[in-house]
């Protein structure tokens, strides 16, 4: 399909354990964010990839979190040490760009991470 | 900081009825406001916006207006269809222009029985 595709879609992992979620946004689509969405908390922003420019970090709750993004295209959010409160649903959107384009993100339909 | 608030839910109605779900926000400058839409088992989409004061935004029956004066962006749809049943989020740009991330609010149930 042509959306945003991520993967996996549900995930369940020991405490302690690292994880690793994949994103592949809609082809040529410059900027990439990753969001996460608990329940009863809305979307918190994480991280936000445009184009070469040095990624927007502000939004990673700890240095557990990382995140990389290959060749301009597919992104993997890094977890690593997991604990019981990482345990959400992580969406990745990808967006065209340009000031007309602002705002306006196309989401994947999350990879639901539970941590045990 | 930015953020935004909307009318907690969950919020039940039946077909046809009138829908609003209130939004306001807090910015500094001048944000571009959004409705994001979250049907169950679908990613979130975008269902309206407005980039300036006074803007309305209108998509499948919805409509939300800009209101600089007031700080609201609220949701309204005058005869709501039991496929409306969804989770409904606001949200601003606060880089406008840019591609800033998005601030959301916590986000809306909406329930539409026959």
């Amino acid at each position: 399909g042509a959306g945003v595709s991520q993967s996996p879609s549900n995930k369940v992992t020991e405490k302690g354990k690292d994880v690793e979620l994949r994103c592949d946004p809609i082809s040529g689509h410059t900027a990439l964010y990753w969001y996460r969405q608990s329940l009863g908390q809305g979307l918190e922003f994480l991280i936000y990839f445009q184009g070469n420019s040095a990624p927007d970090k502000s939004g990673l709750p700890s240095d557990r979190f990382s995140a990389e993004r290959t060749g301009g295209s597919v992104s993997t959010l890094t977890i690593q040490r997991t604990q019981q409160e990482d345990s959400a649903v992580y969406l990745c959107a990808s967006s065209l760009g340009g000031q007309g384009r602002a705002g306006e993100l196309f989401f994947g339909e999350g990879s639901r991470l539970t941590v045990l | 900081g930015n953020s935004v608030t909307q009318m907690e839910g969950p919020v039940t109605l039946s077909e046809e009825a009138f829908l609003t779900i209130n939004c306001t926000y807090t910015a500094t400058g001048y944000p571009s406001l959004f409705w994001y839409v979250q049907y169950p088992g679908e990613g979130l989409q975008l269902l309206l916006k407005a980039t300036k004061a006074d803007d309305k935004g209108s998509n499948k029956g919805f409509e939300a207006t800009y209101r600089k004066e007031t700080t609201s962006f609220h949701l309204e749809k005058g005869s709501v269809q039991v496929s409306d049943s969804a989770v409904y989020f606001c949200a601003l740009s606060d880089r406008g222009g840019s591609q800033g991330n998005l601030i959301f609010g916590k986000g809306t149930k909406l329930s539409v029985k026959p």
